[in-house]
């Protein structure tokens, strides 16, 4: 059963960078048929997509995020990252990754929730 | 930027059908998916490419896509299915969700 897992600091200080982690188990990141990708959700709000990676390296981001998101991949580790710059208390969101196979965001982590608060 | 419209808010009583619609610009150019949420849980795919259930979905999910209109039905709606929906399409490798759905079932 394939299983993601977000790891990555709790609170972060407003204008720093946000590093998050999502370790794939039961599974390989090198499928070629899937992308994997960061989504999150303001509390109290809707979900919103932040971006894709495919195994290769190849990315998609979120217009609205693109000048500040950066997501990797290390198929060494069978983990995928994000970073996310710039933050303000608008980021303050539980952030999810999660696997999109045909079309779809078929498996999902549990979600970690972070706060940006001095 | 591609924009997903769907109602704030669903009732209906149990044993009965619930749709959730969710509507943009020629929509059935693009699969629509859905995803259930309840608190404190992550979301869960209850249909993708438009009508597809994934495995473990029960048969009283459904769901259509025509026009600039998909639709998530609940045939025979459970207070086990009170949660937040959303619909979600790609345009153009671009991620968008709707902004979700409170189905109540009482």
């Amino acid at each position: 059963q394939l299983q993601l897992q977000e790891s990555g600091p709790g609170l972060v200080k407003p204008s720093e960078t946000l590093s998050l982690t999502c370790t794939v188990s039961g599974g390989s990141i090198s499928s070629n048929s899937h992308y994997w990708g960061w989504i999150r959700q303001t509390p109290g709000k809707g979900l919103e997509w932040i971006g894709n990676i495919y195994y290769s390296g190849s990315t998609y981001y979120n217009p609205s995020l693109k000048s500040r998101v950066a997501i990797s991949v290390d198929t060494s580790k069978n983990r995928f990252s994000l970073k996310l710059s710039s933050l303000t208390a608008a980021d303050t969101a539980v952030y999810y990754c999660a696997r999109r196979s045909s079309g779809a965001l078929d498996y999902w982590g549990l979600g970690t929730l972070v706060t940006v608060s001095s | 930027s591609y924009e997903l419209t769907q109602p704030p808010s669903v009732s209906v009583s149990p044993g009965q059908t619930a749709s959730i619609t969710c509507a943009g610009d020629k929509l059935e150019d693009k699969y629509a998916s859905w995803y259930q949420q309840k608190p404190g849980q992550s979301p869960v795919l209850v249909i993708y490419q438009d009508n597809k259930r994934p495995s473990g979905i029960p048969e009283r999910f459904s769901g259509s896509n025509s026009g600039n209109t998909a639709t998530l039905t609940i045939s025979g709606a459970q207070t086990m299915d009170e949660a937040d929906y959303y619909c979600q399409a790609w345009d153009s490798n671009t991620g968008v969700f709707g902004g979700g759905t409170k189905l109540t079932v009482l």
